[in-house]
């Protein structure tokens, strides 16, 4: 089947412009992450959202990042006023969710991301 | 918080010989781990996971892990290492409570020379 899929797969763009970075999830997962790869860094974590619950917005870096996940499916990150140091590869998973009872925890599915360049 | 200590940047095996990859880990309540590879230019592809059960896990391309708990550890192993195992590996841990985030580790870059 389709995994996930992220779109566009590079972005260059001038300082100070707003991009957004969209992630279509596998079907059926209803949980959504956001990561960010810088290079030499490991991944760090942005957000999270699982089904209608409020977002887990805790990793976002400022106030300049958002994200939304519109009828349970497809998200879009939104960074306005690009900085340089928001250059990184933006990647995006999907998972399913299994409560306490369920047994188990399920892996994440990535994303091949979305390289985001600020000149 | 969880975290996660991969302590080597770059492990260099020679083809053929057995690999193994590093990792620690910190949580409270007991961990689910996992392993993922990353190919250039490519997302993060999922390698194995350890739940509960068995401490020697197997997974995807031959790959294996073992949970060590006294040693907070889930080291990636493989007894003979391909060319094509060259990539980045990053080891990642969440807990069972809370919410389902992975904290992963820096990454270790695996380069299986010919």
């Amino acid at each position: 089947g389709a995994g996930v899929s992220q779109s566009p797969s590079n972005k260059v763009t001038e300082k100070g412009k707003d991009v957004e970075l969209r992630c279509d999830p596998i079907s059926g997962h209803t949980a959504l992450y956001w990561y960010r790869q810088s290079l030499g860094q490991g991944l760090e974590f942005l957000i999270y959202f699982q089904g209608n619950s409020a977002p887990d917005k805790s990793g976002l870096p400022s106030d300049r990042f958002s994200a939304e996940r519109t009828g349970g499916s497809v998200s879009t990150l939104t960074i306005q006023r690009t900085q340089q140091e928001d250059s990184a590869v933006y990647l995006c998973a999907s998972s399913l969710v299994g409560g306490l009872g369920s047994g188990g925890s399920y892996e994440q599915y990535f994303g091949p991301g979305t390289r985001l360049t600020v000149t | 918080a969880q975290s996660v200590a991969q302590p080597e940047d770059q492990v260099n095996v020679a083809e053929g010989n057995p690999l193994t990859v590093k990792c620690t880990y910190s949580v409270s309540g007991n961990p689910y781990l996992f392993w993922y590879v990353q190919y250039p230019n490519r997302g993060l592809q999922f390698l194995l996971k350890y739940i509960t059960g068995d401490n020697l896990v197997k997974g995807s391309y031959g790959f294996e892990a073992e949970f060590n708990k006294s040693q907070t550890s889930f080291h990636l192993k493989k007894p003979s290492a391909l060319v094509s195992d060259s990539a980045l590996y990053f080891c990642a841990v969440r807990t069972i409570y809370g919410n389902n985030r992975l904290a992963f580790g820096k990454g270790n870059q695996v380069v299986v020379i010919p």
